[in-house]
């Protein structure tokens, strides 16, 4: 699976879009992009995915790039309850397993 | 609630010792997983079973071992426990193989700690 590459942390004021980057600058044809939140130490909660078309569901939105190399989680209107570390994830069709980095910890701001 | 339940909670044990988490998938789902989250190593995929048959192996130990039962349940056995091994334990579950996309549940977790 590709590897990604995420700030570390970041701060969003309540009530505003949060637009989480991440870098996947070798990610390979057949291979998604996924994005987890983890509150707390609550377990990890799926959010979106996509090949390559912009995704939308009732939680956020993803943009991806048209070359792949990058991609950015929306989140539309930030509340408190966003405040979570979020991962990107790059994973191959057919391979199950989730490889989570460090991810980027989100902190919603009053 | 992800419909994934995992017991118990909390754990609380010595060095050298055993012990077995347990973890009931969503109904219907086939394929349960195993993760641990520690302070150093973050998040981490240890093993996969899918109807009963293992699947994938991550970096699973090998005092650990895992099953999964004709009730779709599974058990992760952590054996001659060491430090190291305080951690968070997750399963997650999901429908299964030869799907698209195979979104996985999580469970609350098991802290073990290890004295």
């Amino acid at each position: 699976d590709a590897k990604t590459t995420q700030p570390t942390s970041m701060d969003c004021a309540e009530g505003r879009a949060a637009n989480l980057p991440c870098n996947h600058s070798t990610i390979s044809g057949n291979e998604y992009v996924y994005w987890y939140r983890q509150i707390h130490s609550q377990g990890p909660q799926y959010i979106i995915h996509g090949l390559k078309n912009n995704e939308t569901n009732e939680m956020a939105s993803l943009i991806i790039t048209e070359d792949r190399k990058s991609s950015t989680l929306i989140l539309p209107h930030a509340t408190l309850r966003d405040t979570a570390v979020y991962y990107c994830i790059v994973r191959l069709f057919g391979n199950e397993k989730l490889t989570f980095g460090t991810g980027t910890r989100l902190t919603i701001i009053p | 609630d992800s419909g994934v339940t995992q017991t118990p909670k909390h754990l609380i044990t010595a060095t050298g010792q055993r012990v077995t988490l347990r973890c009931s998938p969503r109904s219907g789902d086939l394929s349960v997983y195993w993760y641990q989250q520690s302070l150093d190593q973050g998040l981490q995929f240890l093993i996969q079973y899918y109807n009963g048959e293992e699947r994938a192996k991550g970096n699973i130990l090998e005092r650990f071992s895992a099953q999964q039962f004709p009730d779709l349940h599974s058990e992760l056995n952590l054996s001659s426990l060491e430090l190291g091994d305080s951690a968070l334990y997750f399963c997650a579950s999901s429908v299964g193989r030869g799907i698209t996309y195979n979104e996985q549940f999580f469970g609350p977790g098991t802290r073990l700690t290890v004295l």
